[in-house]
């Protein structure tokens, strides 16, 4: 495997479940990020990890639970989602939490939300 | 005014048109501007980036134009391919503030280049 993965690729779940999804990188890198992506909206940053240390959480609701054990894997866990939460949802990875690092993202987990 | 506006929506080009996407901003702190292209099923890729103290940068087939008075930044794709079909973010971010390194998107621009 080379660069950002993700796993699943797609997810249905209901309301009541919980879930996870995985990120692993192999490209070395110390920071890892989760993006939610819309569509017809921006990308939205909802966590940032550096060094397996949380840096940034942009007030995200607490039904989204991220968990870094080490600097190249990053789990987002669900419970109690809403329908609003469906979306594709990427992991990035980058050097550092360096604003001109490059981010390099994987392919998504499109979750939808019964 | 931590906002970017990517304009237009979507943009349809005959196979060596030049399509050419546009991004404005408020915050006059951002120092960094990347665009980044995502093909279906992938996630966005760095395309190429541009730092304030210059107007212009290329490469390959793809410019990127800055006007820092007017708090624009725009992306060219010269002779343009049907390979080139995908979705093209703009973003920005700046290396101060309680915005550290975040990056903001804009809503992003479809291309399709027809043969």
């Amino acid at each position: 495997e080379t660069g950002v993965t993700q796993t699943p690729r797609h997810l249905v779940m209901g309301m009541t479940n919980k879930k996870s999804l995985k990120c692993e990188q192999h490209l070395g890198h110390n920071a890892m990020y989760w993006y939610k992506q819309s569509a017809k909206k921006p990308l939205e940053l909802m966590f940032v990890y550096n060094f397996k240390e949380q840096t940034e959480n942009n007030s995200v609701p607490s039904r989204f639970s991220p968990e870094c054990p080490n600097s190249s894997h990053l789990f987002l866990h669900l419970h109690t989602l809403q329908p609003e939460d469906s979306a594709l949802y990427l992991c990035a990875s980058s050097q550092d939490w360096v604003p001109y690092n490059e981010q390099f993202f994987g392919p998504g987990t499109r979750l939808t939300v019964l | 005014q931590q906002q970017v506006k990517q304009s237009p929506q979507s943009l349809i080009v005959q196979k060596g048109g030049i399509p050419i996407i546009n991004c404005a901003y408020e915050n006059t702190a951002f120092d960094y501007f990347p665009w980044y292209q995502q093909f279906p099923g992938k996630g966005p890729a760095l395309l190429i980036a541009i730092r304030p103290d210059v107007s212009e940068k290329k490469e390959g087939r793809f410019t990127i134009s800055f006007n820092k008075s007017a708090k624009q930044f725009s992306l060219h794709i010269m002779d343009s391919q049907p390979g080139d079909s995908a979705t093209y973010f703009c973003a920005a971010c700046y290396a101060g503030g309680t915005s550290y390194g975040k990056l903001t998107f804009g809503q992003g621009t479809i291309l399709t280049v027809h043969p």
